[in-house]
């Protein structure tokens, strides 16, 4: 059985860094064509793809966002973490990771979010 | 970047209605993907490579389309789709989504 669960700091201030947590059971990003991705969705909007990191290490990125952001792998495959540099009021939003299957270029399993509030 | 362009952003229909979402891409895409997302909850995924259906998705949804212009349909309405869909692409990078369409039940 798939699972993902994000965590994260609940809120945090502007400028400041926000870290978070996929920690996920049932594969293992080790599986070649795995693939960890990082949405995230503000209130009442759509959604964002903000990076990816597959079983071998490659890093993907949105370009509006790169500057600012970085993902990453634990050495036992089973969470991935991504930071998000100066952060602000935009960042407010409810962010999930998700996993795309070998050779899938979507989502199977999503996580059930985390809600992120970035206020002073 | 592909801009995806859902319409209609907000529909309602009646129980055993035929209901169909149009997504238009700003540049020619491989394959389209589809979610559905209910008030509070994560999205599920309901289509992929355009036209599969994925499991355990009532036969009721299907995918179709191709180069810039995808549709989802379901065939008959029925009270438990009122939701809102995303369409998905990562024919290039970034990967996008759809401003969605929000479907009631009426």
């Amino acid at each position: 059985q798939v699972t993902l669960k994000e965590s994260g700091p609940g809120m945090l201030q502007p400028s400041k860094t926000l870290s978070l947590t996929c920690s996920f059971s049932g594969f293992s990003l080790s599986t070649s064509g795995m693939v960890v991705s990082w949405i995230r969705q503000p209130s009442g909007k759509s959604l964002e793809w903000l990076a990816a990191i597959d079983w071998d290490g490659d890093k993907y990125y949105n370009p509006s966002l790169k500057s600012r952001l970085t993902v990453s792998k634990d050495t036992s495959n089973t969470q991935v973490f991504l930071k998000i540099t100066s952060v602000d009021i935009a960042d407010t939003a409810t962010y999930y990771c998700a996993r795309s299957p070998y050779g899938g270029y979507y989502f199977d399993y999503w996580g059930q979010g985390v809600m992120v509030t970035v206020s002073s | 970047e592909i801009v995806l362009t859902q319409s209609p952003t907000t529909t309602a229909a009646s129980p055993g209605e035929k209901v169909t979402i149009t997504c238009l891409a700003s540049s020619s895409v491989s394959n389209m993907y589809w979610y559905q997302q209910k008030s509070g909850a994560s999205p599920k995924l309901l289509i992929y490579s355009t036209s599969s259906l994925a499991s355990g998705v009532p036969d009721r949804f299907s995918g179709s389309g191709s180069g810039t212009s995808y549709s989802l349909t379901i065939n008959t309405m029925e009270a438990e789709d009122a939701a809102t869909y995303y369409c998905q692409q990562w024919s290039s990078n970034p990967l996008t989504f759809g401003s969605g369409t929000k479907l009631e039940i009426k």
